[in-house]
């Protein structure tokens, strides 16, 4: 089976911090993705990445930045949290862009 | 233009019913469609690839209307357990990379009752 797995399932944080929400797969899956997912807007794709080092920007990456230093694991940056980047972030990893994605449980995190 | 649309619901229904969701897709060109489910407060978790002739697991019945541009999800028997929100997932070419990426919708909420 699948494991992706998230650093932290709740995390609280201070307006301005600066906060690593880190990710690993252990399926050798070429793909991930950071997606954060609110009420009533579904998921939207924050950063994807196709390969160690390579990063390409999804629909809401502004305030975000990614780093992918090693295959399995995939990092998703706040540089600076402010309060509307309170939500749930879920990672997902799959081994093409055009087959299933498999998520981690999720990090609901709060920014106060 | 990428878009997913379904209803939101949600749908309420009695234990053993048989209960459909469609959801209608934009880009004609999309290959991969599929559909997840998610548990309250849970992540996202694949519930069946969807196949142009349609399929089935157990249950559950997808089917691929590509003249349409729709996907749909039948459960029959609907039980307790079935309660969850429903993804459609198409996959959108030439939205991230050569083979597109997936794009999910906003999800139908199923609520089966006792």
């Amino acid at each position: 089976d699948v494991k992706v797995t998230q650093s932290s399932r709740y995390l609280v944080k201070r307006t301005g911090e600066k906060v690593f929400l880190e990710c690993v797969q252990d399926m050798d899956h070429e793909n991930m993705f950071w997606y954060r997912q609110d009420p009533g807007l579904g998921l939207r794709l924050i950063y994807f990445s196709y390969d160690v080092k390579m990063k390409e920007k999804g629909d809401i990456p502004e305030g975000y930045s990614v780093s992918r230093e090693k295959k399995e694991r995939f990092s998703l940056i706040l540089e600076s949290a402010s309060t509307n980047q309170t939500s749930m972030y879920l990672c997902a990893s799959g081994p093409y862009s055009n087959q299933p994605q498999h998520f981690g449980d999720g990090t609901r995190l709060s920014i106060l | 233009r990428k878009e997913v649309e379904q209803d939101p619901g949600p749908f309420n229904v009695p234990e053993g019913a048989t209960v459909a969701f469609n959801c209608t897709y934009s880009n004609s060109a999309s290959q991969s469609f599929f559909w997840y489910r998610q548990d309250c407060r849970k992540e996202p978790k694949l519930l069946m690839s969807v196949y142009s002739s349609g399929n089935e697991d157990g249950r559950f019945t997808a089917q691929l209307n590509r003249a349409s541009q729709y996907i749909s999800l039948l459960i029959r028997d609907s039980k307790l357990s079935d309660s969850a929100t429903y993804l459609c997932v198409v996959n959108m070419r030439g939205y991230g990379g050569s083979q597109g990426n997936l794009i999910f919708g906003k999800g139908t909420k199923l609520s089966v009752k006792p």
